[in-house]
Formats: structure tokens, sequence, C-alpha cells
């Protein structure tokens, strides 16, 4: 079974990138067993997909935050990372990381990483 | 986007009622839904996925159907384990959309 784990700072200021990774633990990142994706909640609101990495040279983003966004994979740490620039306070958020087998429904997910935008 | 809404947005009940809760696109997705279920401060849980085929170990008491646009949620007899957010969640087109959330509450 696959085990996910977010990382990275809990607050980031207005206009800087915001930085997340995910460490998998069950299966290796670049298996091609899984999509793995970066998912989205504001405090009190719905959940909003944000992107996927199927392996290192295919990727797939929300066309709302494509432009923002920048997700990788690191082989040799078995992680797979969420890079998005420019944040407001909209961006403010929980994060999860998310595993899917084929890219149709989220079967895990991590714990989730509260990131603050504010200065 | 295909947008999916959720109602009611919140619902109270009692251990032992039937609840249904309804979820709604925006565009045709065929049985491509899941309902996930999530309780504070905890990741979402998947439950439930082509409208109706229930993950491993989820109780029966779950159930769901629907195709197309219209789908539902209901849970037969409710146990406290029960009392969370229930998400729904379109796979039958880019991108993947999830509904508002329902809390269902005591």
């Amino acid at each position: 079974q696959v085990q996910l784990q977010e990382a990275g700072p809990g607050l980031v200021k207005p206009s800087e990138t915001l930085s997340l990774t995910c460490t998998v633990s069950g299966d290796s990142v670049n298996s091609r067993s899984y999509y793995w994706s970066w998912i989205r909640q504001p405090p009190g609101k719905g959940l909003e997909w944000i992107g996927y990495m199927y392996d290192s040279g295919s990727s797939n983003y929300n066309p709302s935050l494509q432009s923002r966004v920048t997700m990788s994979l690191d082989t040799s740490a078995n992680r797979f990372s969420l890079k998005l620039n420019s944040v407001t306070a909209a961006d403010t958020a929980v994060y999860y990381c998310a595993a899917s087998p084929a890219f149709y429904y989220f079967d895990y997910w991590g714990q989730g990483a509260l990131v603050t935008v504010s200065s | 986007d295909n947008q999916m809404t959720q109602s009611p947005s919140s619902v109270s009940a009692s251990v032992g009622d039937r609840v249904t809760i309804t979820c709604r696109a925006s565009q045709h997705i065929s049985t491509g839904l899941a309902w996930y279920q999530q309780k504070p401060g905890k990741a979402p849980k998947l439950l439930m996925h082509s409208a109706s085929t229930l993950m491993s170990g989820v109780p029966s008491r779950f159930s769901g159907s629907g195709s197309g646009t219209d789908f539902t949620l209901t849970i037969s007899s409710l146990q406290p384990e029960d009392f969370a957010t229930y998400s729904c969640q379109q796979a039958g087109s880019f991108p993947r959309t999830f509904g508002q959330g329902t809390k269902l509450e005591i």
C-alpha cells in the first residue's frame, strides 16, 4: 500500500513561490503504477485538483493554475514536488498529495500540509 | 470545467437515520463519479467509485447510484463514525473537479 507524506514551509509571502514535496513509500515514483497528484483545499471550501505527474516526462495541470504551476519527480529521493509561483492570499490552503492507479479517482492521500500566504 | 453541485450543503441527522446526499454534474459523465468522506483535520478517504462501487472495507450501509449528470450517496442507518463531510468528484472530463462538500452533523 502506498503511503504519502507532504513537507514544506507553512508560511509563504505574497508574490513568492510555494514549494512542497511529497515523499512516497510502498512504491517507486517512476514505476508507472500511479499518477501522482497535488490537490488543495482552502479553509472551509471544496477540493481543487492542481495537477499530476505520471513519470518524469509526463505531467498535466489544471488550466486554472497552469501558468503558475510546476511539478517534478525526484527518483533518487522517491518523491515528487510542487512549485506554485506568484502566490496570493487566495492560495492559502491545505495541500494534499495523492496517488491514483489510473487518473480517475484518488485512492491514496497524504495527511495534508497547511500553507498560509501572508506577509 | 465540469461543475459539481452538491445538495444539501449541510444536513443534521441522528444515529440510525437514513440520509441521502445528491451531486449534480454540469456535463454528462456516465458513471465516472466518486464519493469521499473527510473528517476534521484529516485527508479525504475514497469511499466509492464508478458511482456505485464500494472500496474495500467500506460498510455496506453506504450505497451510491446514478449516471449521466445526477448521482446520490445514501447511508442507510447512520452510525456515530459516519458524521463527516462528504464530497463527490467527477472522473468523466478534464480537469477533475469536486463538489463543495456536504457536512453531515448530529
